[in-house]
């Protein structure tokens, strides 16, 4: 069935360092891969996508990287700041045929240290 | 606000009871997804309305479970007989026709089965 696994679970950087969450997934025919963010105790907000057509998307500290080939797809956040701690998900589209429903991976809680 | 609603934000049963969840998705909005989130994990898909119509359930669904989106608008989530293991966060998302639309999400709501 469709899967989208996630690593790490968790991430503790220092501020200002790099961070980087993997995702891999299972189902060939997903073609659009959205990252969202979600802060303790609100909902999860879009914080950057990737359609297959493209291998990297940036937008100012935060850039993703896919590779269709692998199946496996990345999130960048560069130049960390104590507000980007929170917990990040990766997911891929699925349901191709009619849902276009996202499934997606376990979360990577990230804590930025100041 | 015209974003998505639930209501209501907190639920507290006993076992055994049933309960009914209300999401009022973004007017535009022809795509209504129901998520189960629990501690530590990813949003799990429910299932899925395209206008009125419940178009995909997920397995995870069983029979106690059951959703309505009459006339297309908002969407109702019951769960009859509740169990300890209902106990989660029911997220309710809408997006426009497409699939690369961003899924917005409702801020949920919480179930603790006693």
């Amino acid at each position: 069935g469709e899967n989208v696994e996630q690593h790490p679970s968790t991430l503790s950087v220092q501020e200002g360092d790099s961070a980087v969450i993997k995702c891999t997934y299972s189902d060939s025919a997903s073609n659009y891969f959205p990252w969202y963010k979600q802060e303790l105790g609100k909902r999860p907000q879009l914080i950057i996508d990737i359609r297959s057509n493209v291998g990297e998307k940036k937008d100012q500290r935060i850039a993703v990287t896919l590779n269709k080939t692998a199946k496996h797809f990345s999130l960048h956040i560069t130049e960390t700041q104590p507000e980007d701690s929170a917990v990040y998900f990766c997911a891929a589209v699925g349901g191709m045929d009619s849902s276009y429903k996202l499934i997606f991976g376990s979360g990577t809680r990230l804590l930025v240290r100041p | 606000d015209t974003g998505v609603s639930q209501d209501p934000r907190h639920k507290i049963t006993k076992r055994g009871q049933n309960v009914t969840f209300r999401c009022d998705p973004i007017s535009e909005h022809n795509r209504l997804y129901w998520y189960r989130q629990t501690l530590g994990q990813g949003p799990e898909f429910l299932t899925y309305f395209q206008n009125e119509a419940q178009l995909e359930k997920s397995r995870l669904l069983s029979d106690r479970f059951s959703a309505e989106r009459p006339k297309g608008s908002f969407s109702t989530l019951e769960i009859q007989r509740t169990e300890q293991g209902d106990s989660a966060m029911y997220l309710c998302a809408s997006r426009s026709q497409g699939y690369t639309g961003e899924l917005f999400f409702g801020e949920g709501s919480r179930l603790t089965v006693l």
